[in-house]
């Protein structure tokens, strides 16, 4: 019953390097998103995909990329970190009816500094 | 911009009161949903609403679902010191894209 696997827990980057922030679900949920939450701010959405091959832009998608080429995998690359990428993030999935989304699951988070 | 706006921002309250949070955007949404986030942890699902005026109940916490699917609220009864923790709602358009989120109201109950 692992649901939502984030990897690693804790990460600091000196500016200008990049990483990717790995996130595996074994529910066989079509949606996966990635979110950063910052204090004061609630989670804004980075990036979604409705499944495997297919992403879309959210709120914040600036500096980060995505790739979906599994239905179980979606990891969040950083291109070249930035200060104001320090932040928590989750990455969440969820079973759709093509209609309504039923909820996430999310992960335990990833919190990053970058300095 | 879909904007969901939660009200109060903190509440801090005794043991064995009653409270309500509330959650209202312009936007019409096909499902709201209601999480409850504890530190250094993600957010848990506590509910999930897709109909207008849906009323939900989990124990001592109810949720509601407006007529015109624009807001939400959530009262809890009797309020314990395990309900600490930061309630968090959520919006999804049709299809569930794109599923925003409040800024959340942290919650303090003192025993």
């Amino acid at each position: 019953n692992a649901g939502v696997t984030q990897t690693p827990k804790f990460q600091v980057l000196k500016t200008g390097q990049s990483m990717t922030l790995q996130c595996a679900q074994d529910m066989n949920h079509e949606y996966m998103s990635w979110y950063r939450q910052d204090p004061g701010m609630g989670l804004r959405l980075i990036h979604y995909s409705v499944g495997a091959g297919i992403t879309d832009q959210g709120e914040v998608p600036n500096g980060y990329n995505v790739s979906r080429s599994t239905t179980e995998d979606f990891p969040l690359r950083l291109l070249s970190a930035a200060p104001s990428q320090t932040s928590v993030y989750f990455c969440a999935s969820s079973y759709s009816s093509g209609v309504n989304n039923y909820g996430y699951t999310f992960g335990s988070g990833t919190r990053l500094t970058v300095v | 911009t879909q904007l969901l706006e939660q009200s109060p921002q903190f509440l801090s309250i005794q043991e064995g009161e009653n409270l309500t949070v509330y959650c209202n955007s312009s936007s019409v949404f096909s499902s709201l949903q209601w999480y409850r986030q504890e530190p250094g942890e993600g957010p848990v699902l506590l509910v999930t609403v897709v109909t207008g005026g849906e009323v939900k109940k989990l124990k001592r916490l109810t949720f509601q679902f407006g007529d015109a699917r624009k807001d939400s609220s959530l009262h809890i009864t009797a309020a314990q010191p395990g309900d600490t923790g930061l309630y968090l709602c959520a919006g999804a358009k049709t299809g569930g894209f794109k599923t925003i989120f409040g800024a959340g109201t942290r919650l303090f109950v003192k025993a």
